[in-house]
């Protein structure tokens, strides 16, 4: 059980474009999601964090007009990285939360890659 | 603030060889640590999640020991399947979200 999945897996844009993210959680229902990103041979990075039906919460330094999420159902939120720029690039993970135990189950992340 | 130090940052192992990493970290008023296990190019994968000092559990050639300032992850017999990284995170009383610690890099070889 507690399986998140990813989509995309790997997407290239080209800078100025938007792409979205999708997260699910497929054998649960999650009324909170993570995002993060992680950069190479470093550690996950807190992005926000997504609660159904509510506003993301955002951490600080984190722009959320450019990292909008949705979290519009309890298997399902959204990352869309408008704008993008080769800055951006990076690998983002979301994790949900299941159960009184607070731990989270992550997703197999979605490679970004701006030119 | 809350706060993860992992060591060392890379340990290399014999297969069969074993050893253990350490987890240092400052919250205020602890409500979980987890282990997870990261592959390359993947998501982190759940190990273990401790609760009050004291606490221990295993899973296969993994154990998980909980004080009051650090966690251990002891590897005992480790193969090279277990080669992976290593990362540490707490949640404090104040919401739900995980602080990272930035991970050990475990390489085993045969």
């Amino acid at each position: 059980g507690a399986v998140v999945s990813q989509h995309p897996s790997r997407v290239i844009c080209k800078s100025g474009t938007s792409v979205k993210i999708e997260c699910r959680s497929l054998d649960f229902q999650a009324t909170t999601m993570f995002w993060y990103r992680q950069f190479p041979k470093q550690s996950l990075m807190l992005m926000a964090t997504s609660n159904e039906g509510s506003k993301a919460t955002y951490e600080q330094g984190v722009e959320k007009d450019k990292f909008l999420i949705n979290h519009a159902s309890l298997t399902l939120s959204t990352l869309t990285v408008t704008s993008a720029h080769p800055e951006d690039s990076s690998f983002y993970i979301c994790s949900a939360g299941q159960g009184r135990d607070y731990e989270q189950y992550f997703g197999p992340g979605t490679r970004l890659t701006v030119t | 603030e809350d706060q993860v130090t992992q060591s060392p940052e890379a340990l290399r192992l014999q297969e069969g060889e074993s050893s253990s990493l350490n987890c240092s970290y400052t919250v205020s008023g602890l409500r979980g640590l987890f282990w997870y296990r990261q592959d390359p190019g993947k998501g982190p994968e759940f190990l273990f999640t401790l609760y009050s000092a004291g606490e221990e559990k295993e899973k296969e050639r993994l154990k998980a020991t909980l004080t009051k300032k650090e966690s251990f992850l002891h590897i005992t017999a480790p193969k090279p399947e277990d080669s992976a990284t290593y990362l540490c995170a707490v949640q404090g009383e104040y919401g739900n979200k995980l602080v990272f610690g930035a991970g050990t890099i475990l390489r085993v070889k045969s």
